[in-house]
């Protein structure tokens, strides 16, 4: 079966170190996003990408930035990261004829 | 800009009663989707309902339904007859529909933080 994948599912960093979050699906779909949740805001949008070689910011893109290489994968990566990146993080895909968006199962962030 | 307002933070309701939880829009767009997705204790984002805007008809699925106003902005979704296992959080979500340059992505609301006691 089709399914899109985060790796890890927990991590604990330090203030200032650069992490890089997974975000792996099968399902081929071109369109993926990378989002956070935090108590009282939702999900918010960090970027998001059309396809290989394209990436878009979102409403929460600062400190943030993604690669797209191939179809299947997204990475999320923290340059530098702050304790107001903790978060939980979640990778979502979602093909061409307006379906629903499928998430991963996401990635609790802690940073220290 | 699109925008999607879930009033409610928190309901805590006694088993076996209805409950509604609102989710009211804004859009400029004249096509768009409407989603609610669950989260239960586990975290995960579970797909409950897509509607479009074309498509104004009430959908009821088991004790779930949903009410869909274009005149109020509004895609309520109701429980009827509550149990424990709903206890989540439930997310209305909005999305500018695929196709040109659109990205077809998802502006959520702040979610509704369900309890359903025993």
């Amino acid at each position: 079966d089709a399914e899109i994948t985060q790796s890890p599912r927990h991590k604990i960093t330090e203030t200032g170190r650069q992490v890089t979050l997974a975000c792996h699906q099968t399902w081929n779909h071109n369109n993926m996003f990378w989002y956070r949740q935090d108590l009282g805001h939702g999900l918010r949008l960090i970027h998001y990408s059309y396809g290989v070689q394209d990436t878009n910011k979102g409403e929460v893109s600062d400190g943030y930035s993604v690669s797209r290489s191939n179809t299947e994968d997204l990475p999320l990566t923290l340059e530098s990261a702050a304790s107001s990146q903790t978060s939980v993080y979640f990778c979502a895909s979602r093909e061409l004829r307006n379906t629903e968006a499928f998430f991963g199962q996401g990635t609790r962030l802690t940073v220290v | 800009a699109q925008k999607v307002t879930q009033a409610q933070t928190e309901i805590s309701v006694v088993e076996k009663e209805d409950v509604t939880l609102d989710c009211v829009y804004e859009t400029r767009d004249t096509t768009y989707y409407l989603f609610w997705y669950k989260q239960p204790p586990s975290g995960e984002l579970v797909f409950l309902i897509r509607r479009n805007s074309f498509d104004e008809q009430n959908e009821i699925s088991g004790r779930y339904s949903w009410n869909f106003q274009k005149s109020t902005s509004s895609f309520n979704f109701t429980i009827t007859a509550s149990q424990v296992v709903d206890s989540a959080v439930y997310f209305c979500a909005l999305s500018e529909a695929l196709g040109g340059t659109s990205y077809g992505k998802l502006t959520f609301g702040q979610g509704t933080i369900l309890t359903v006691h025993p």
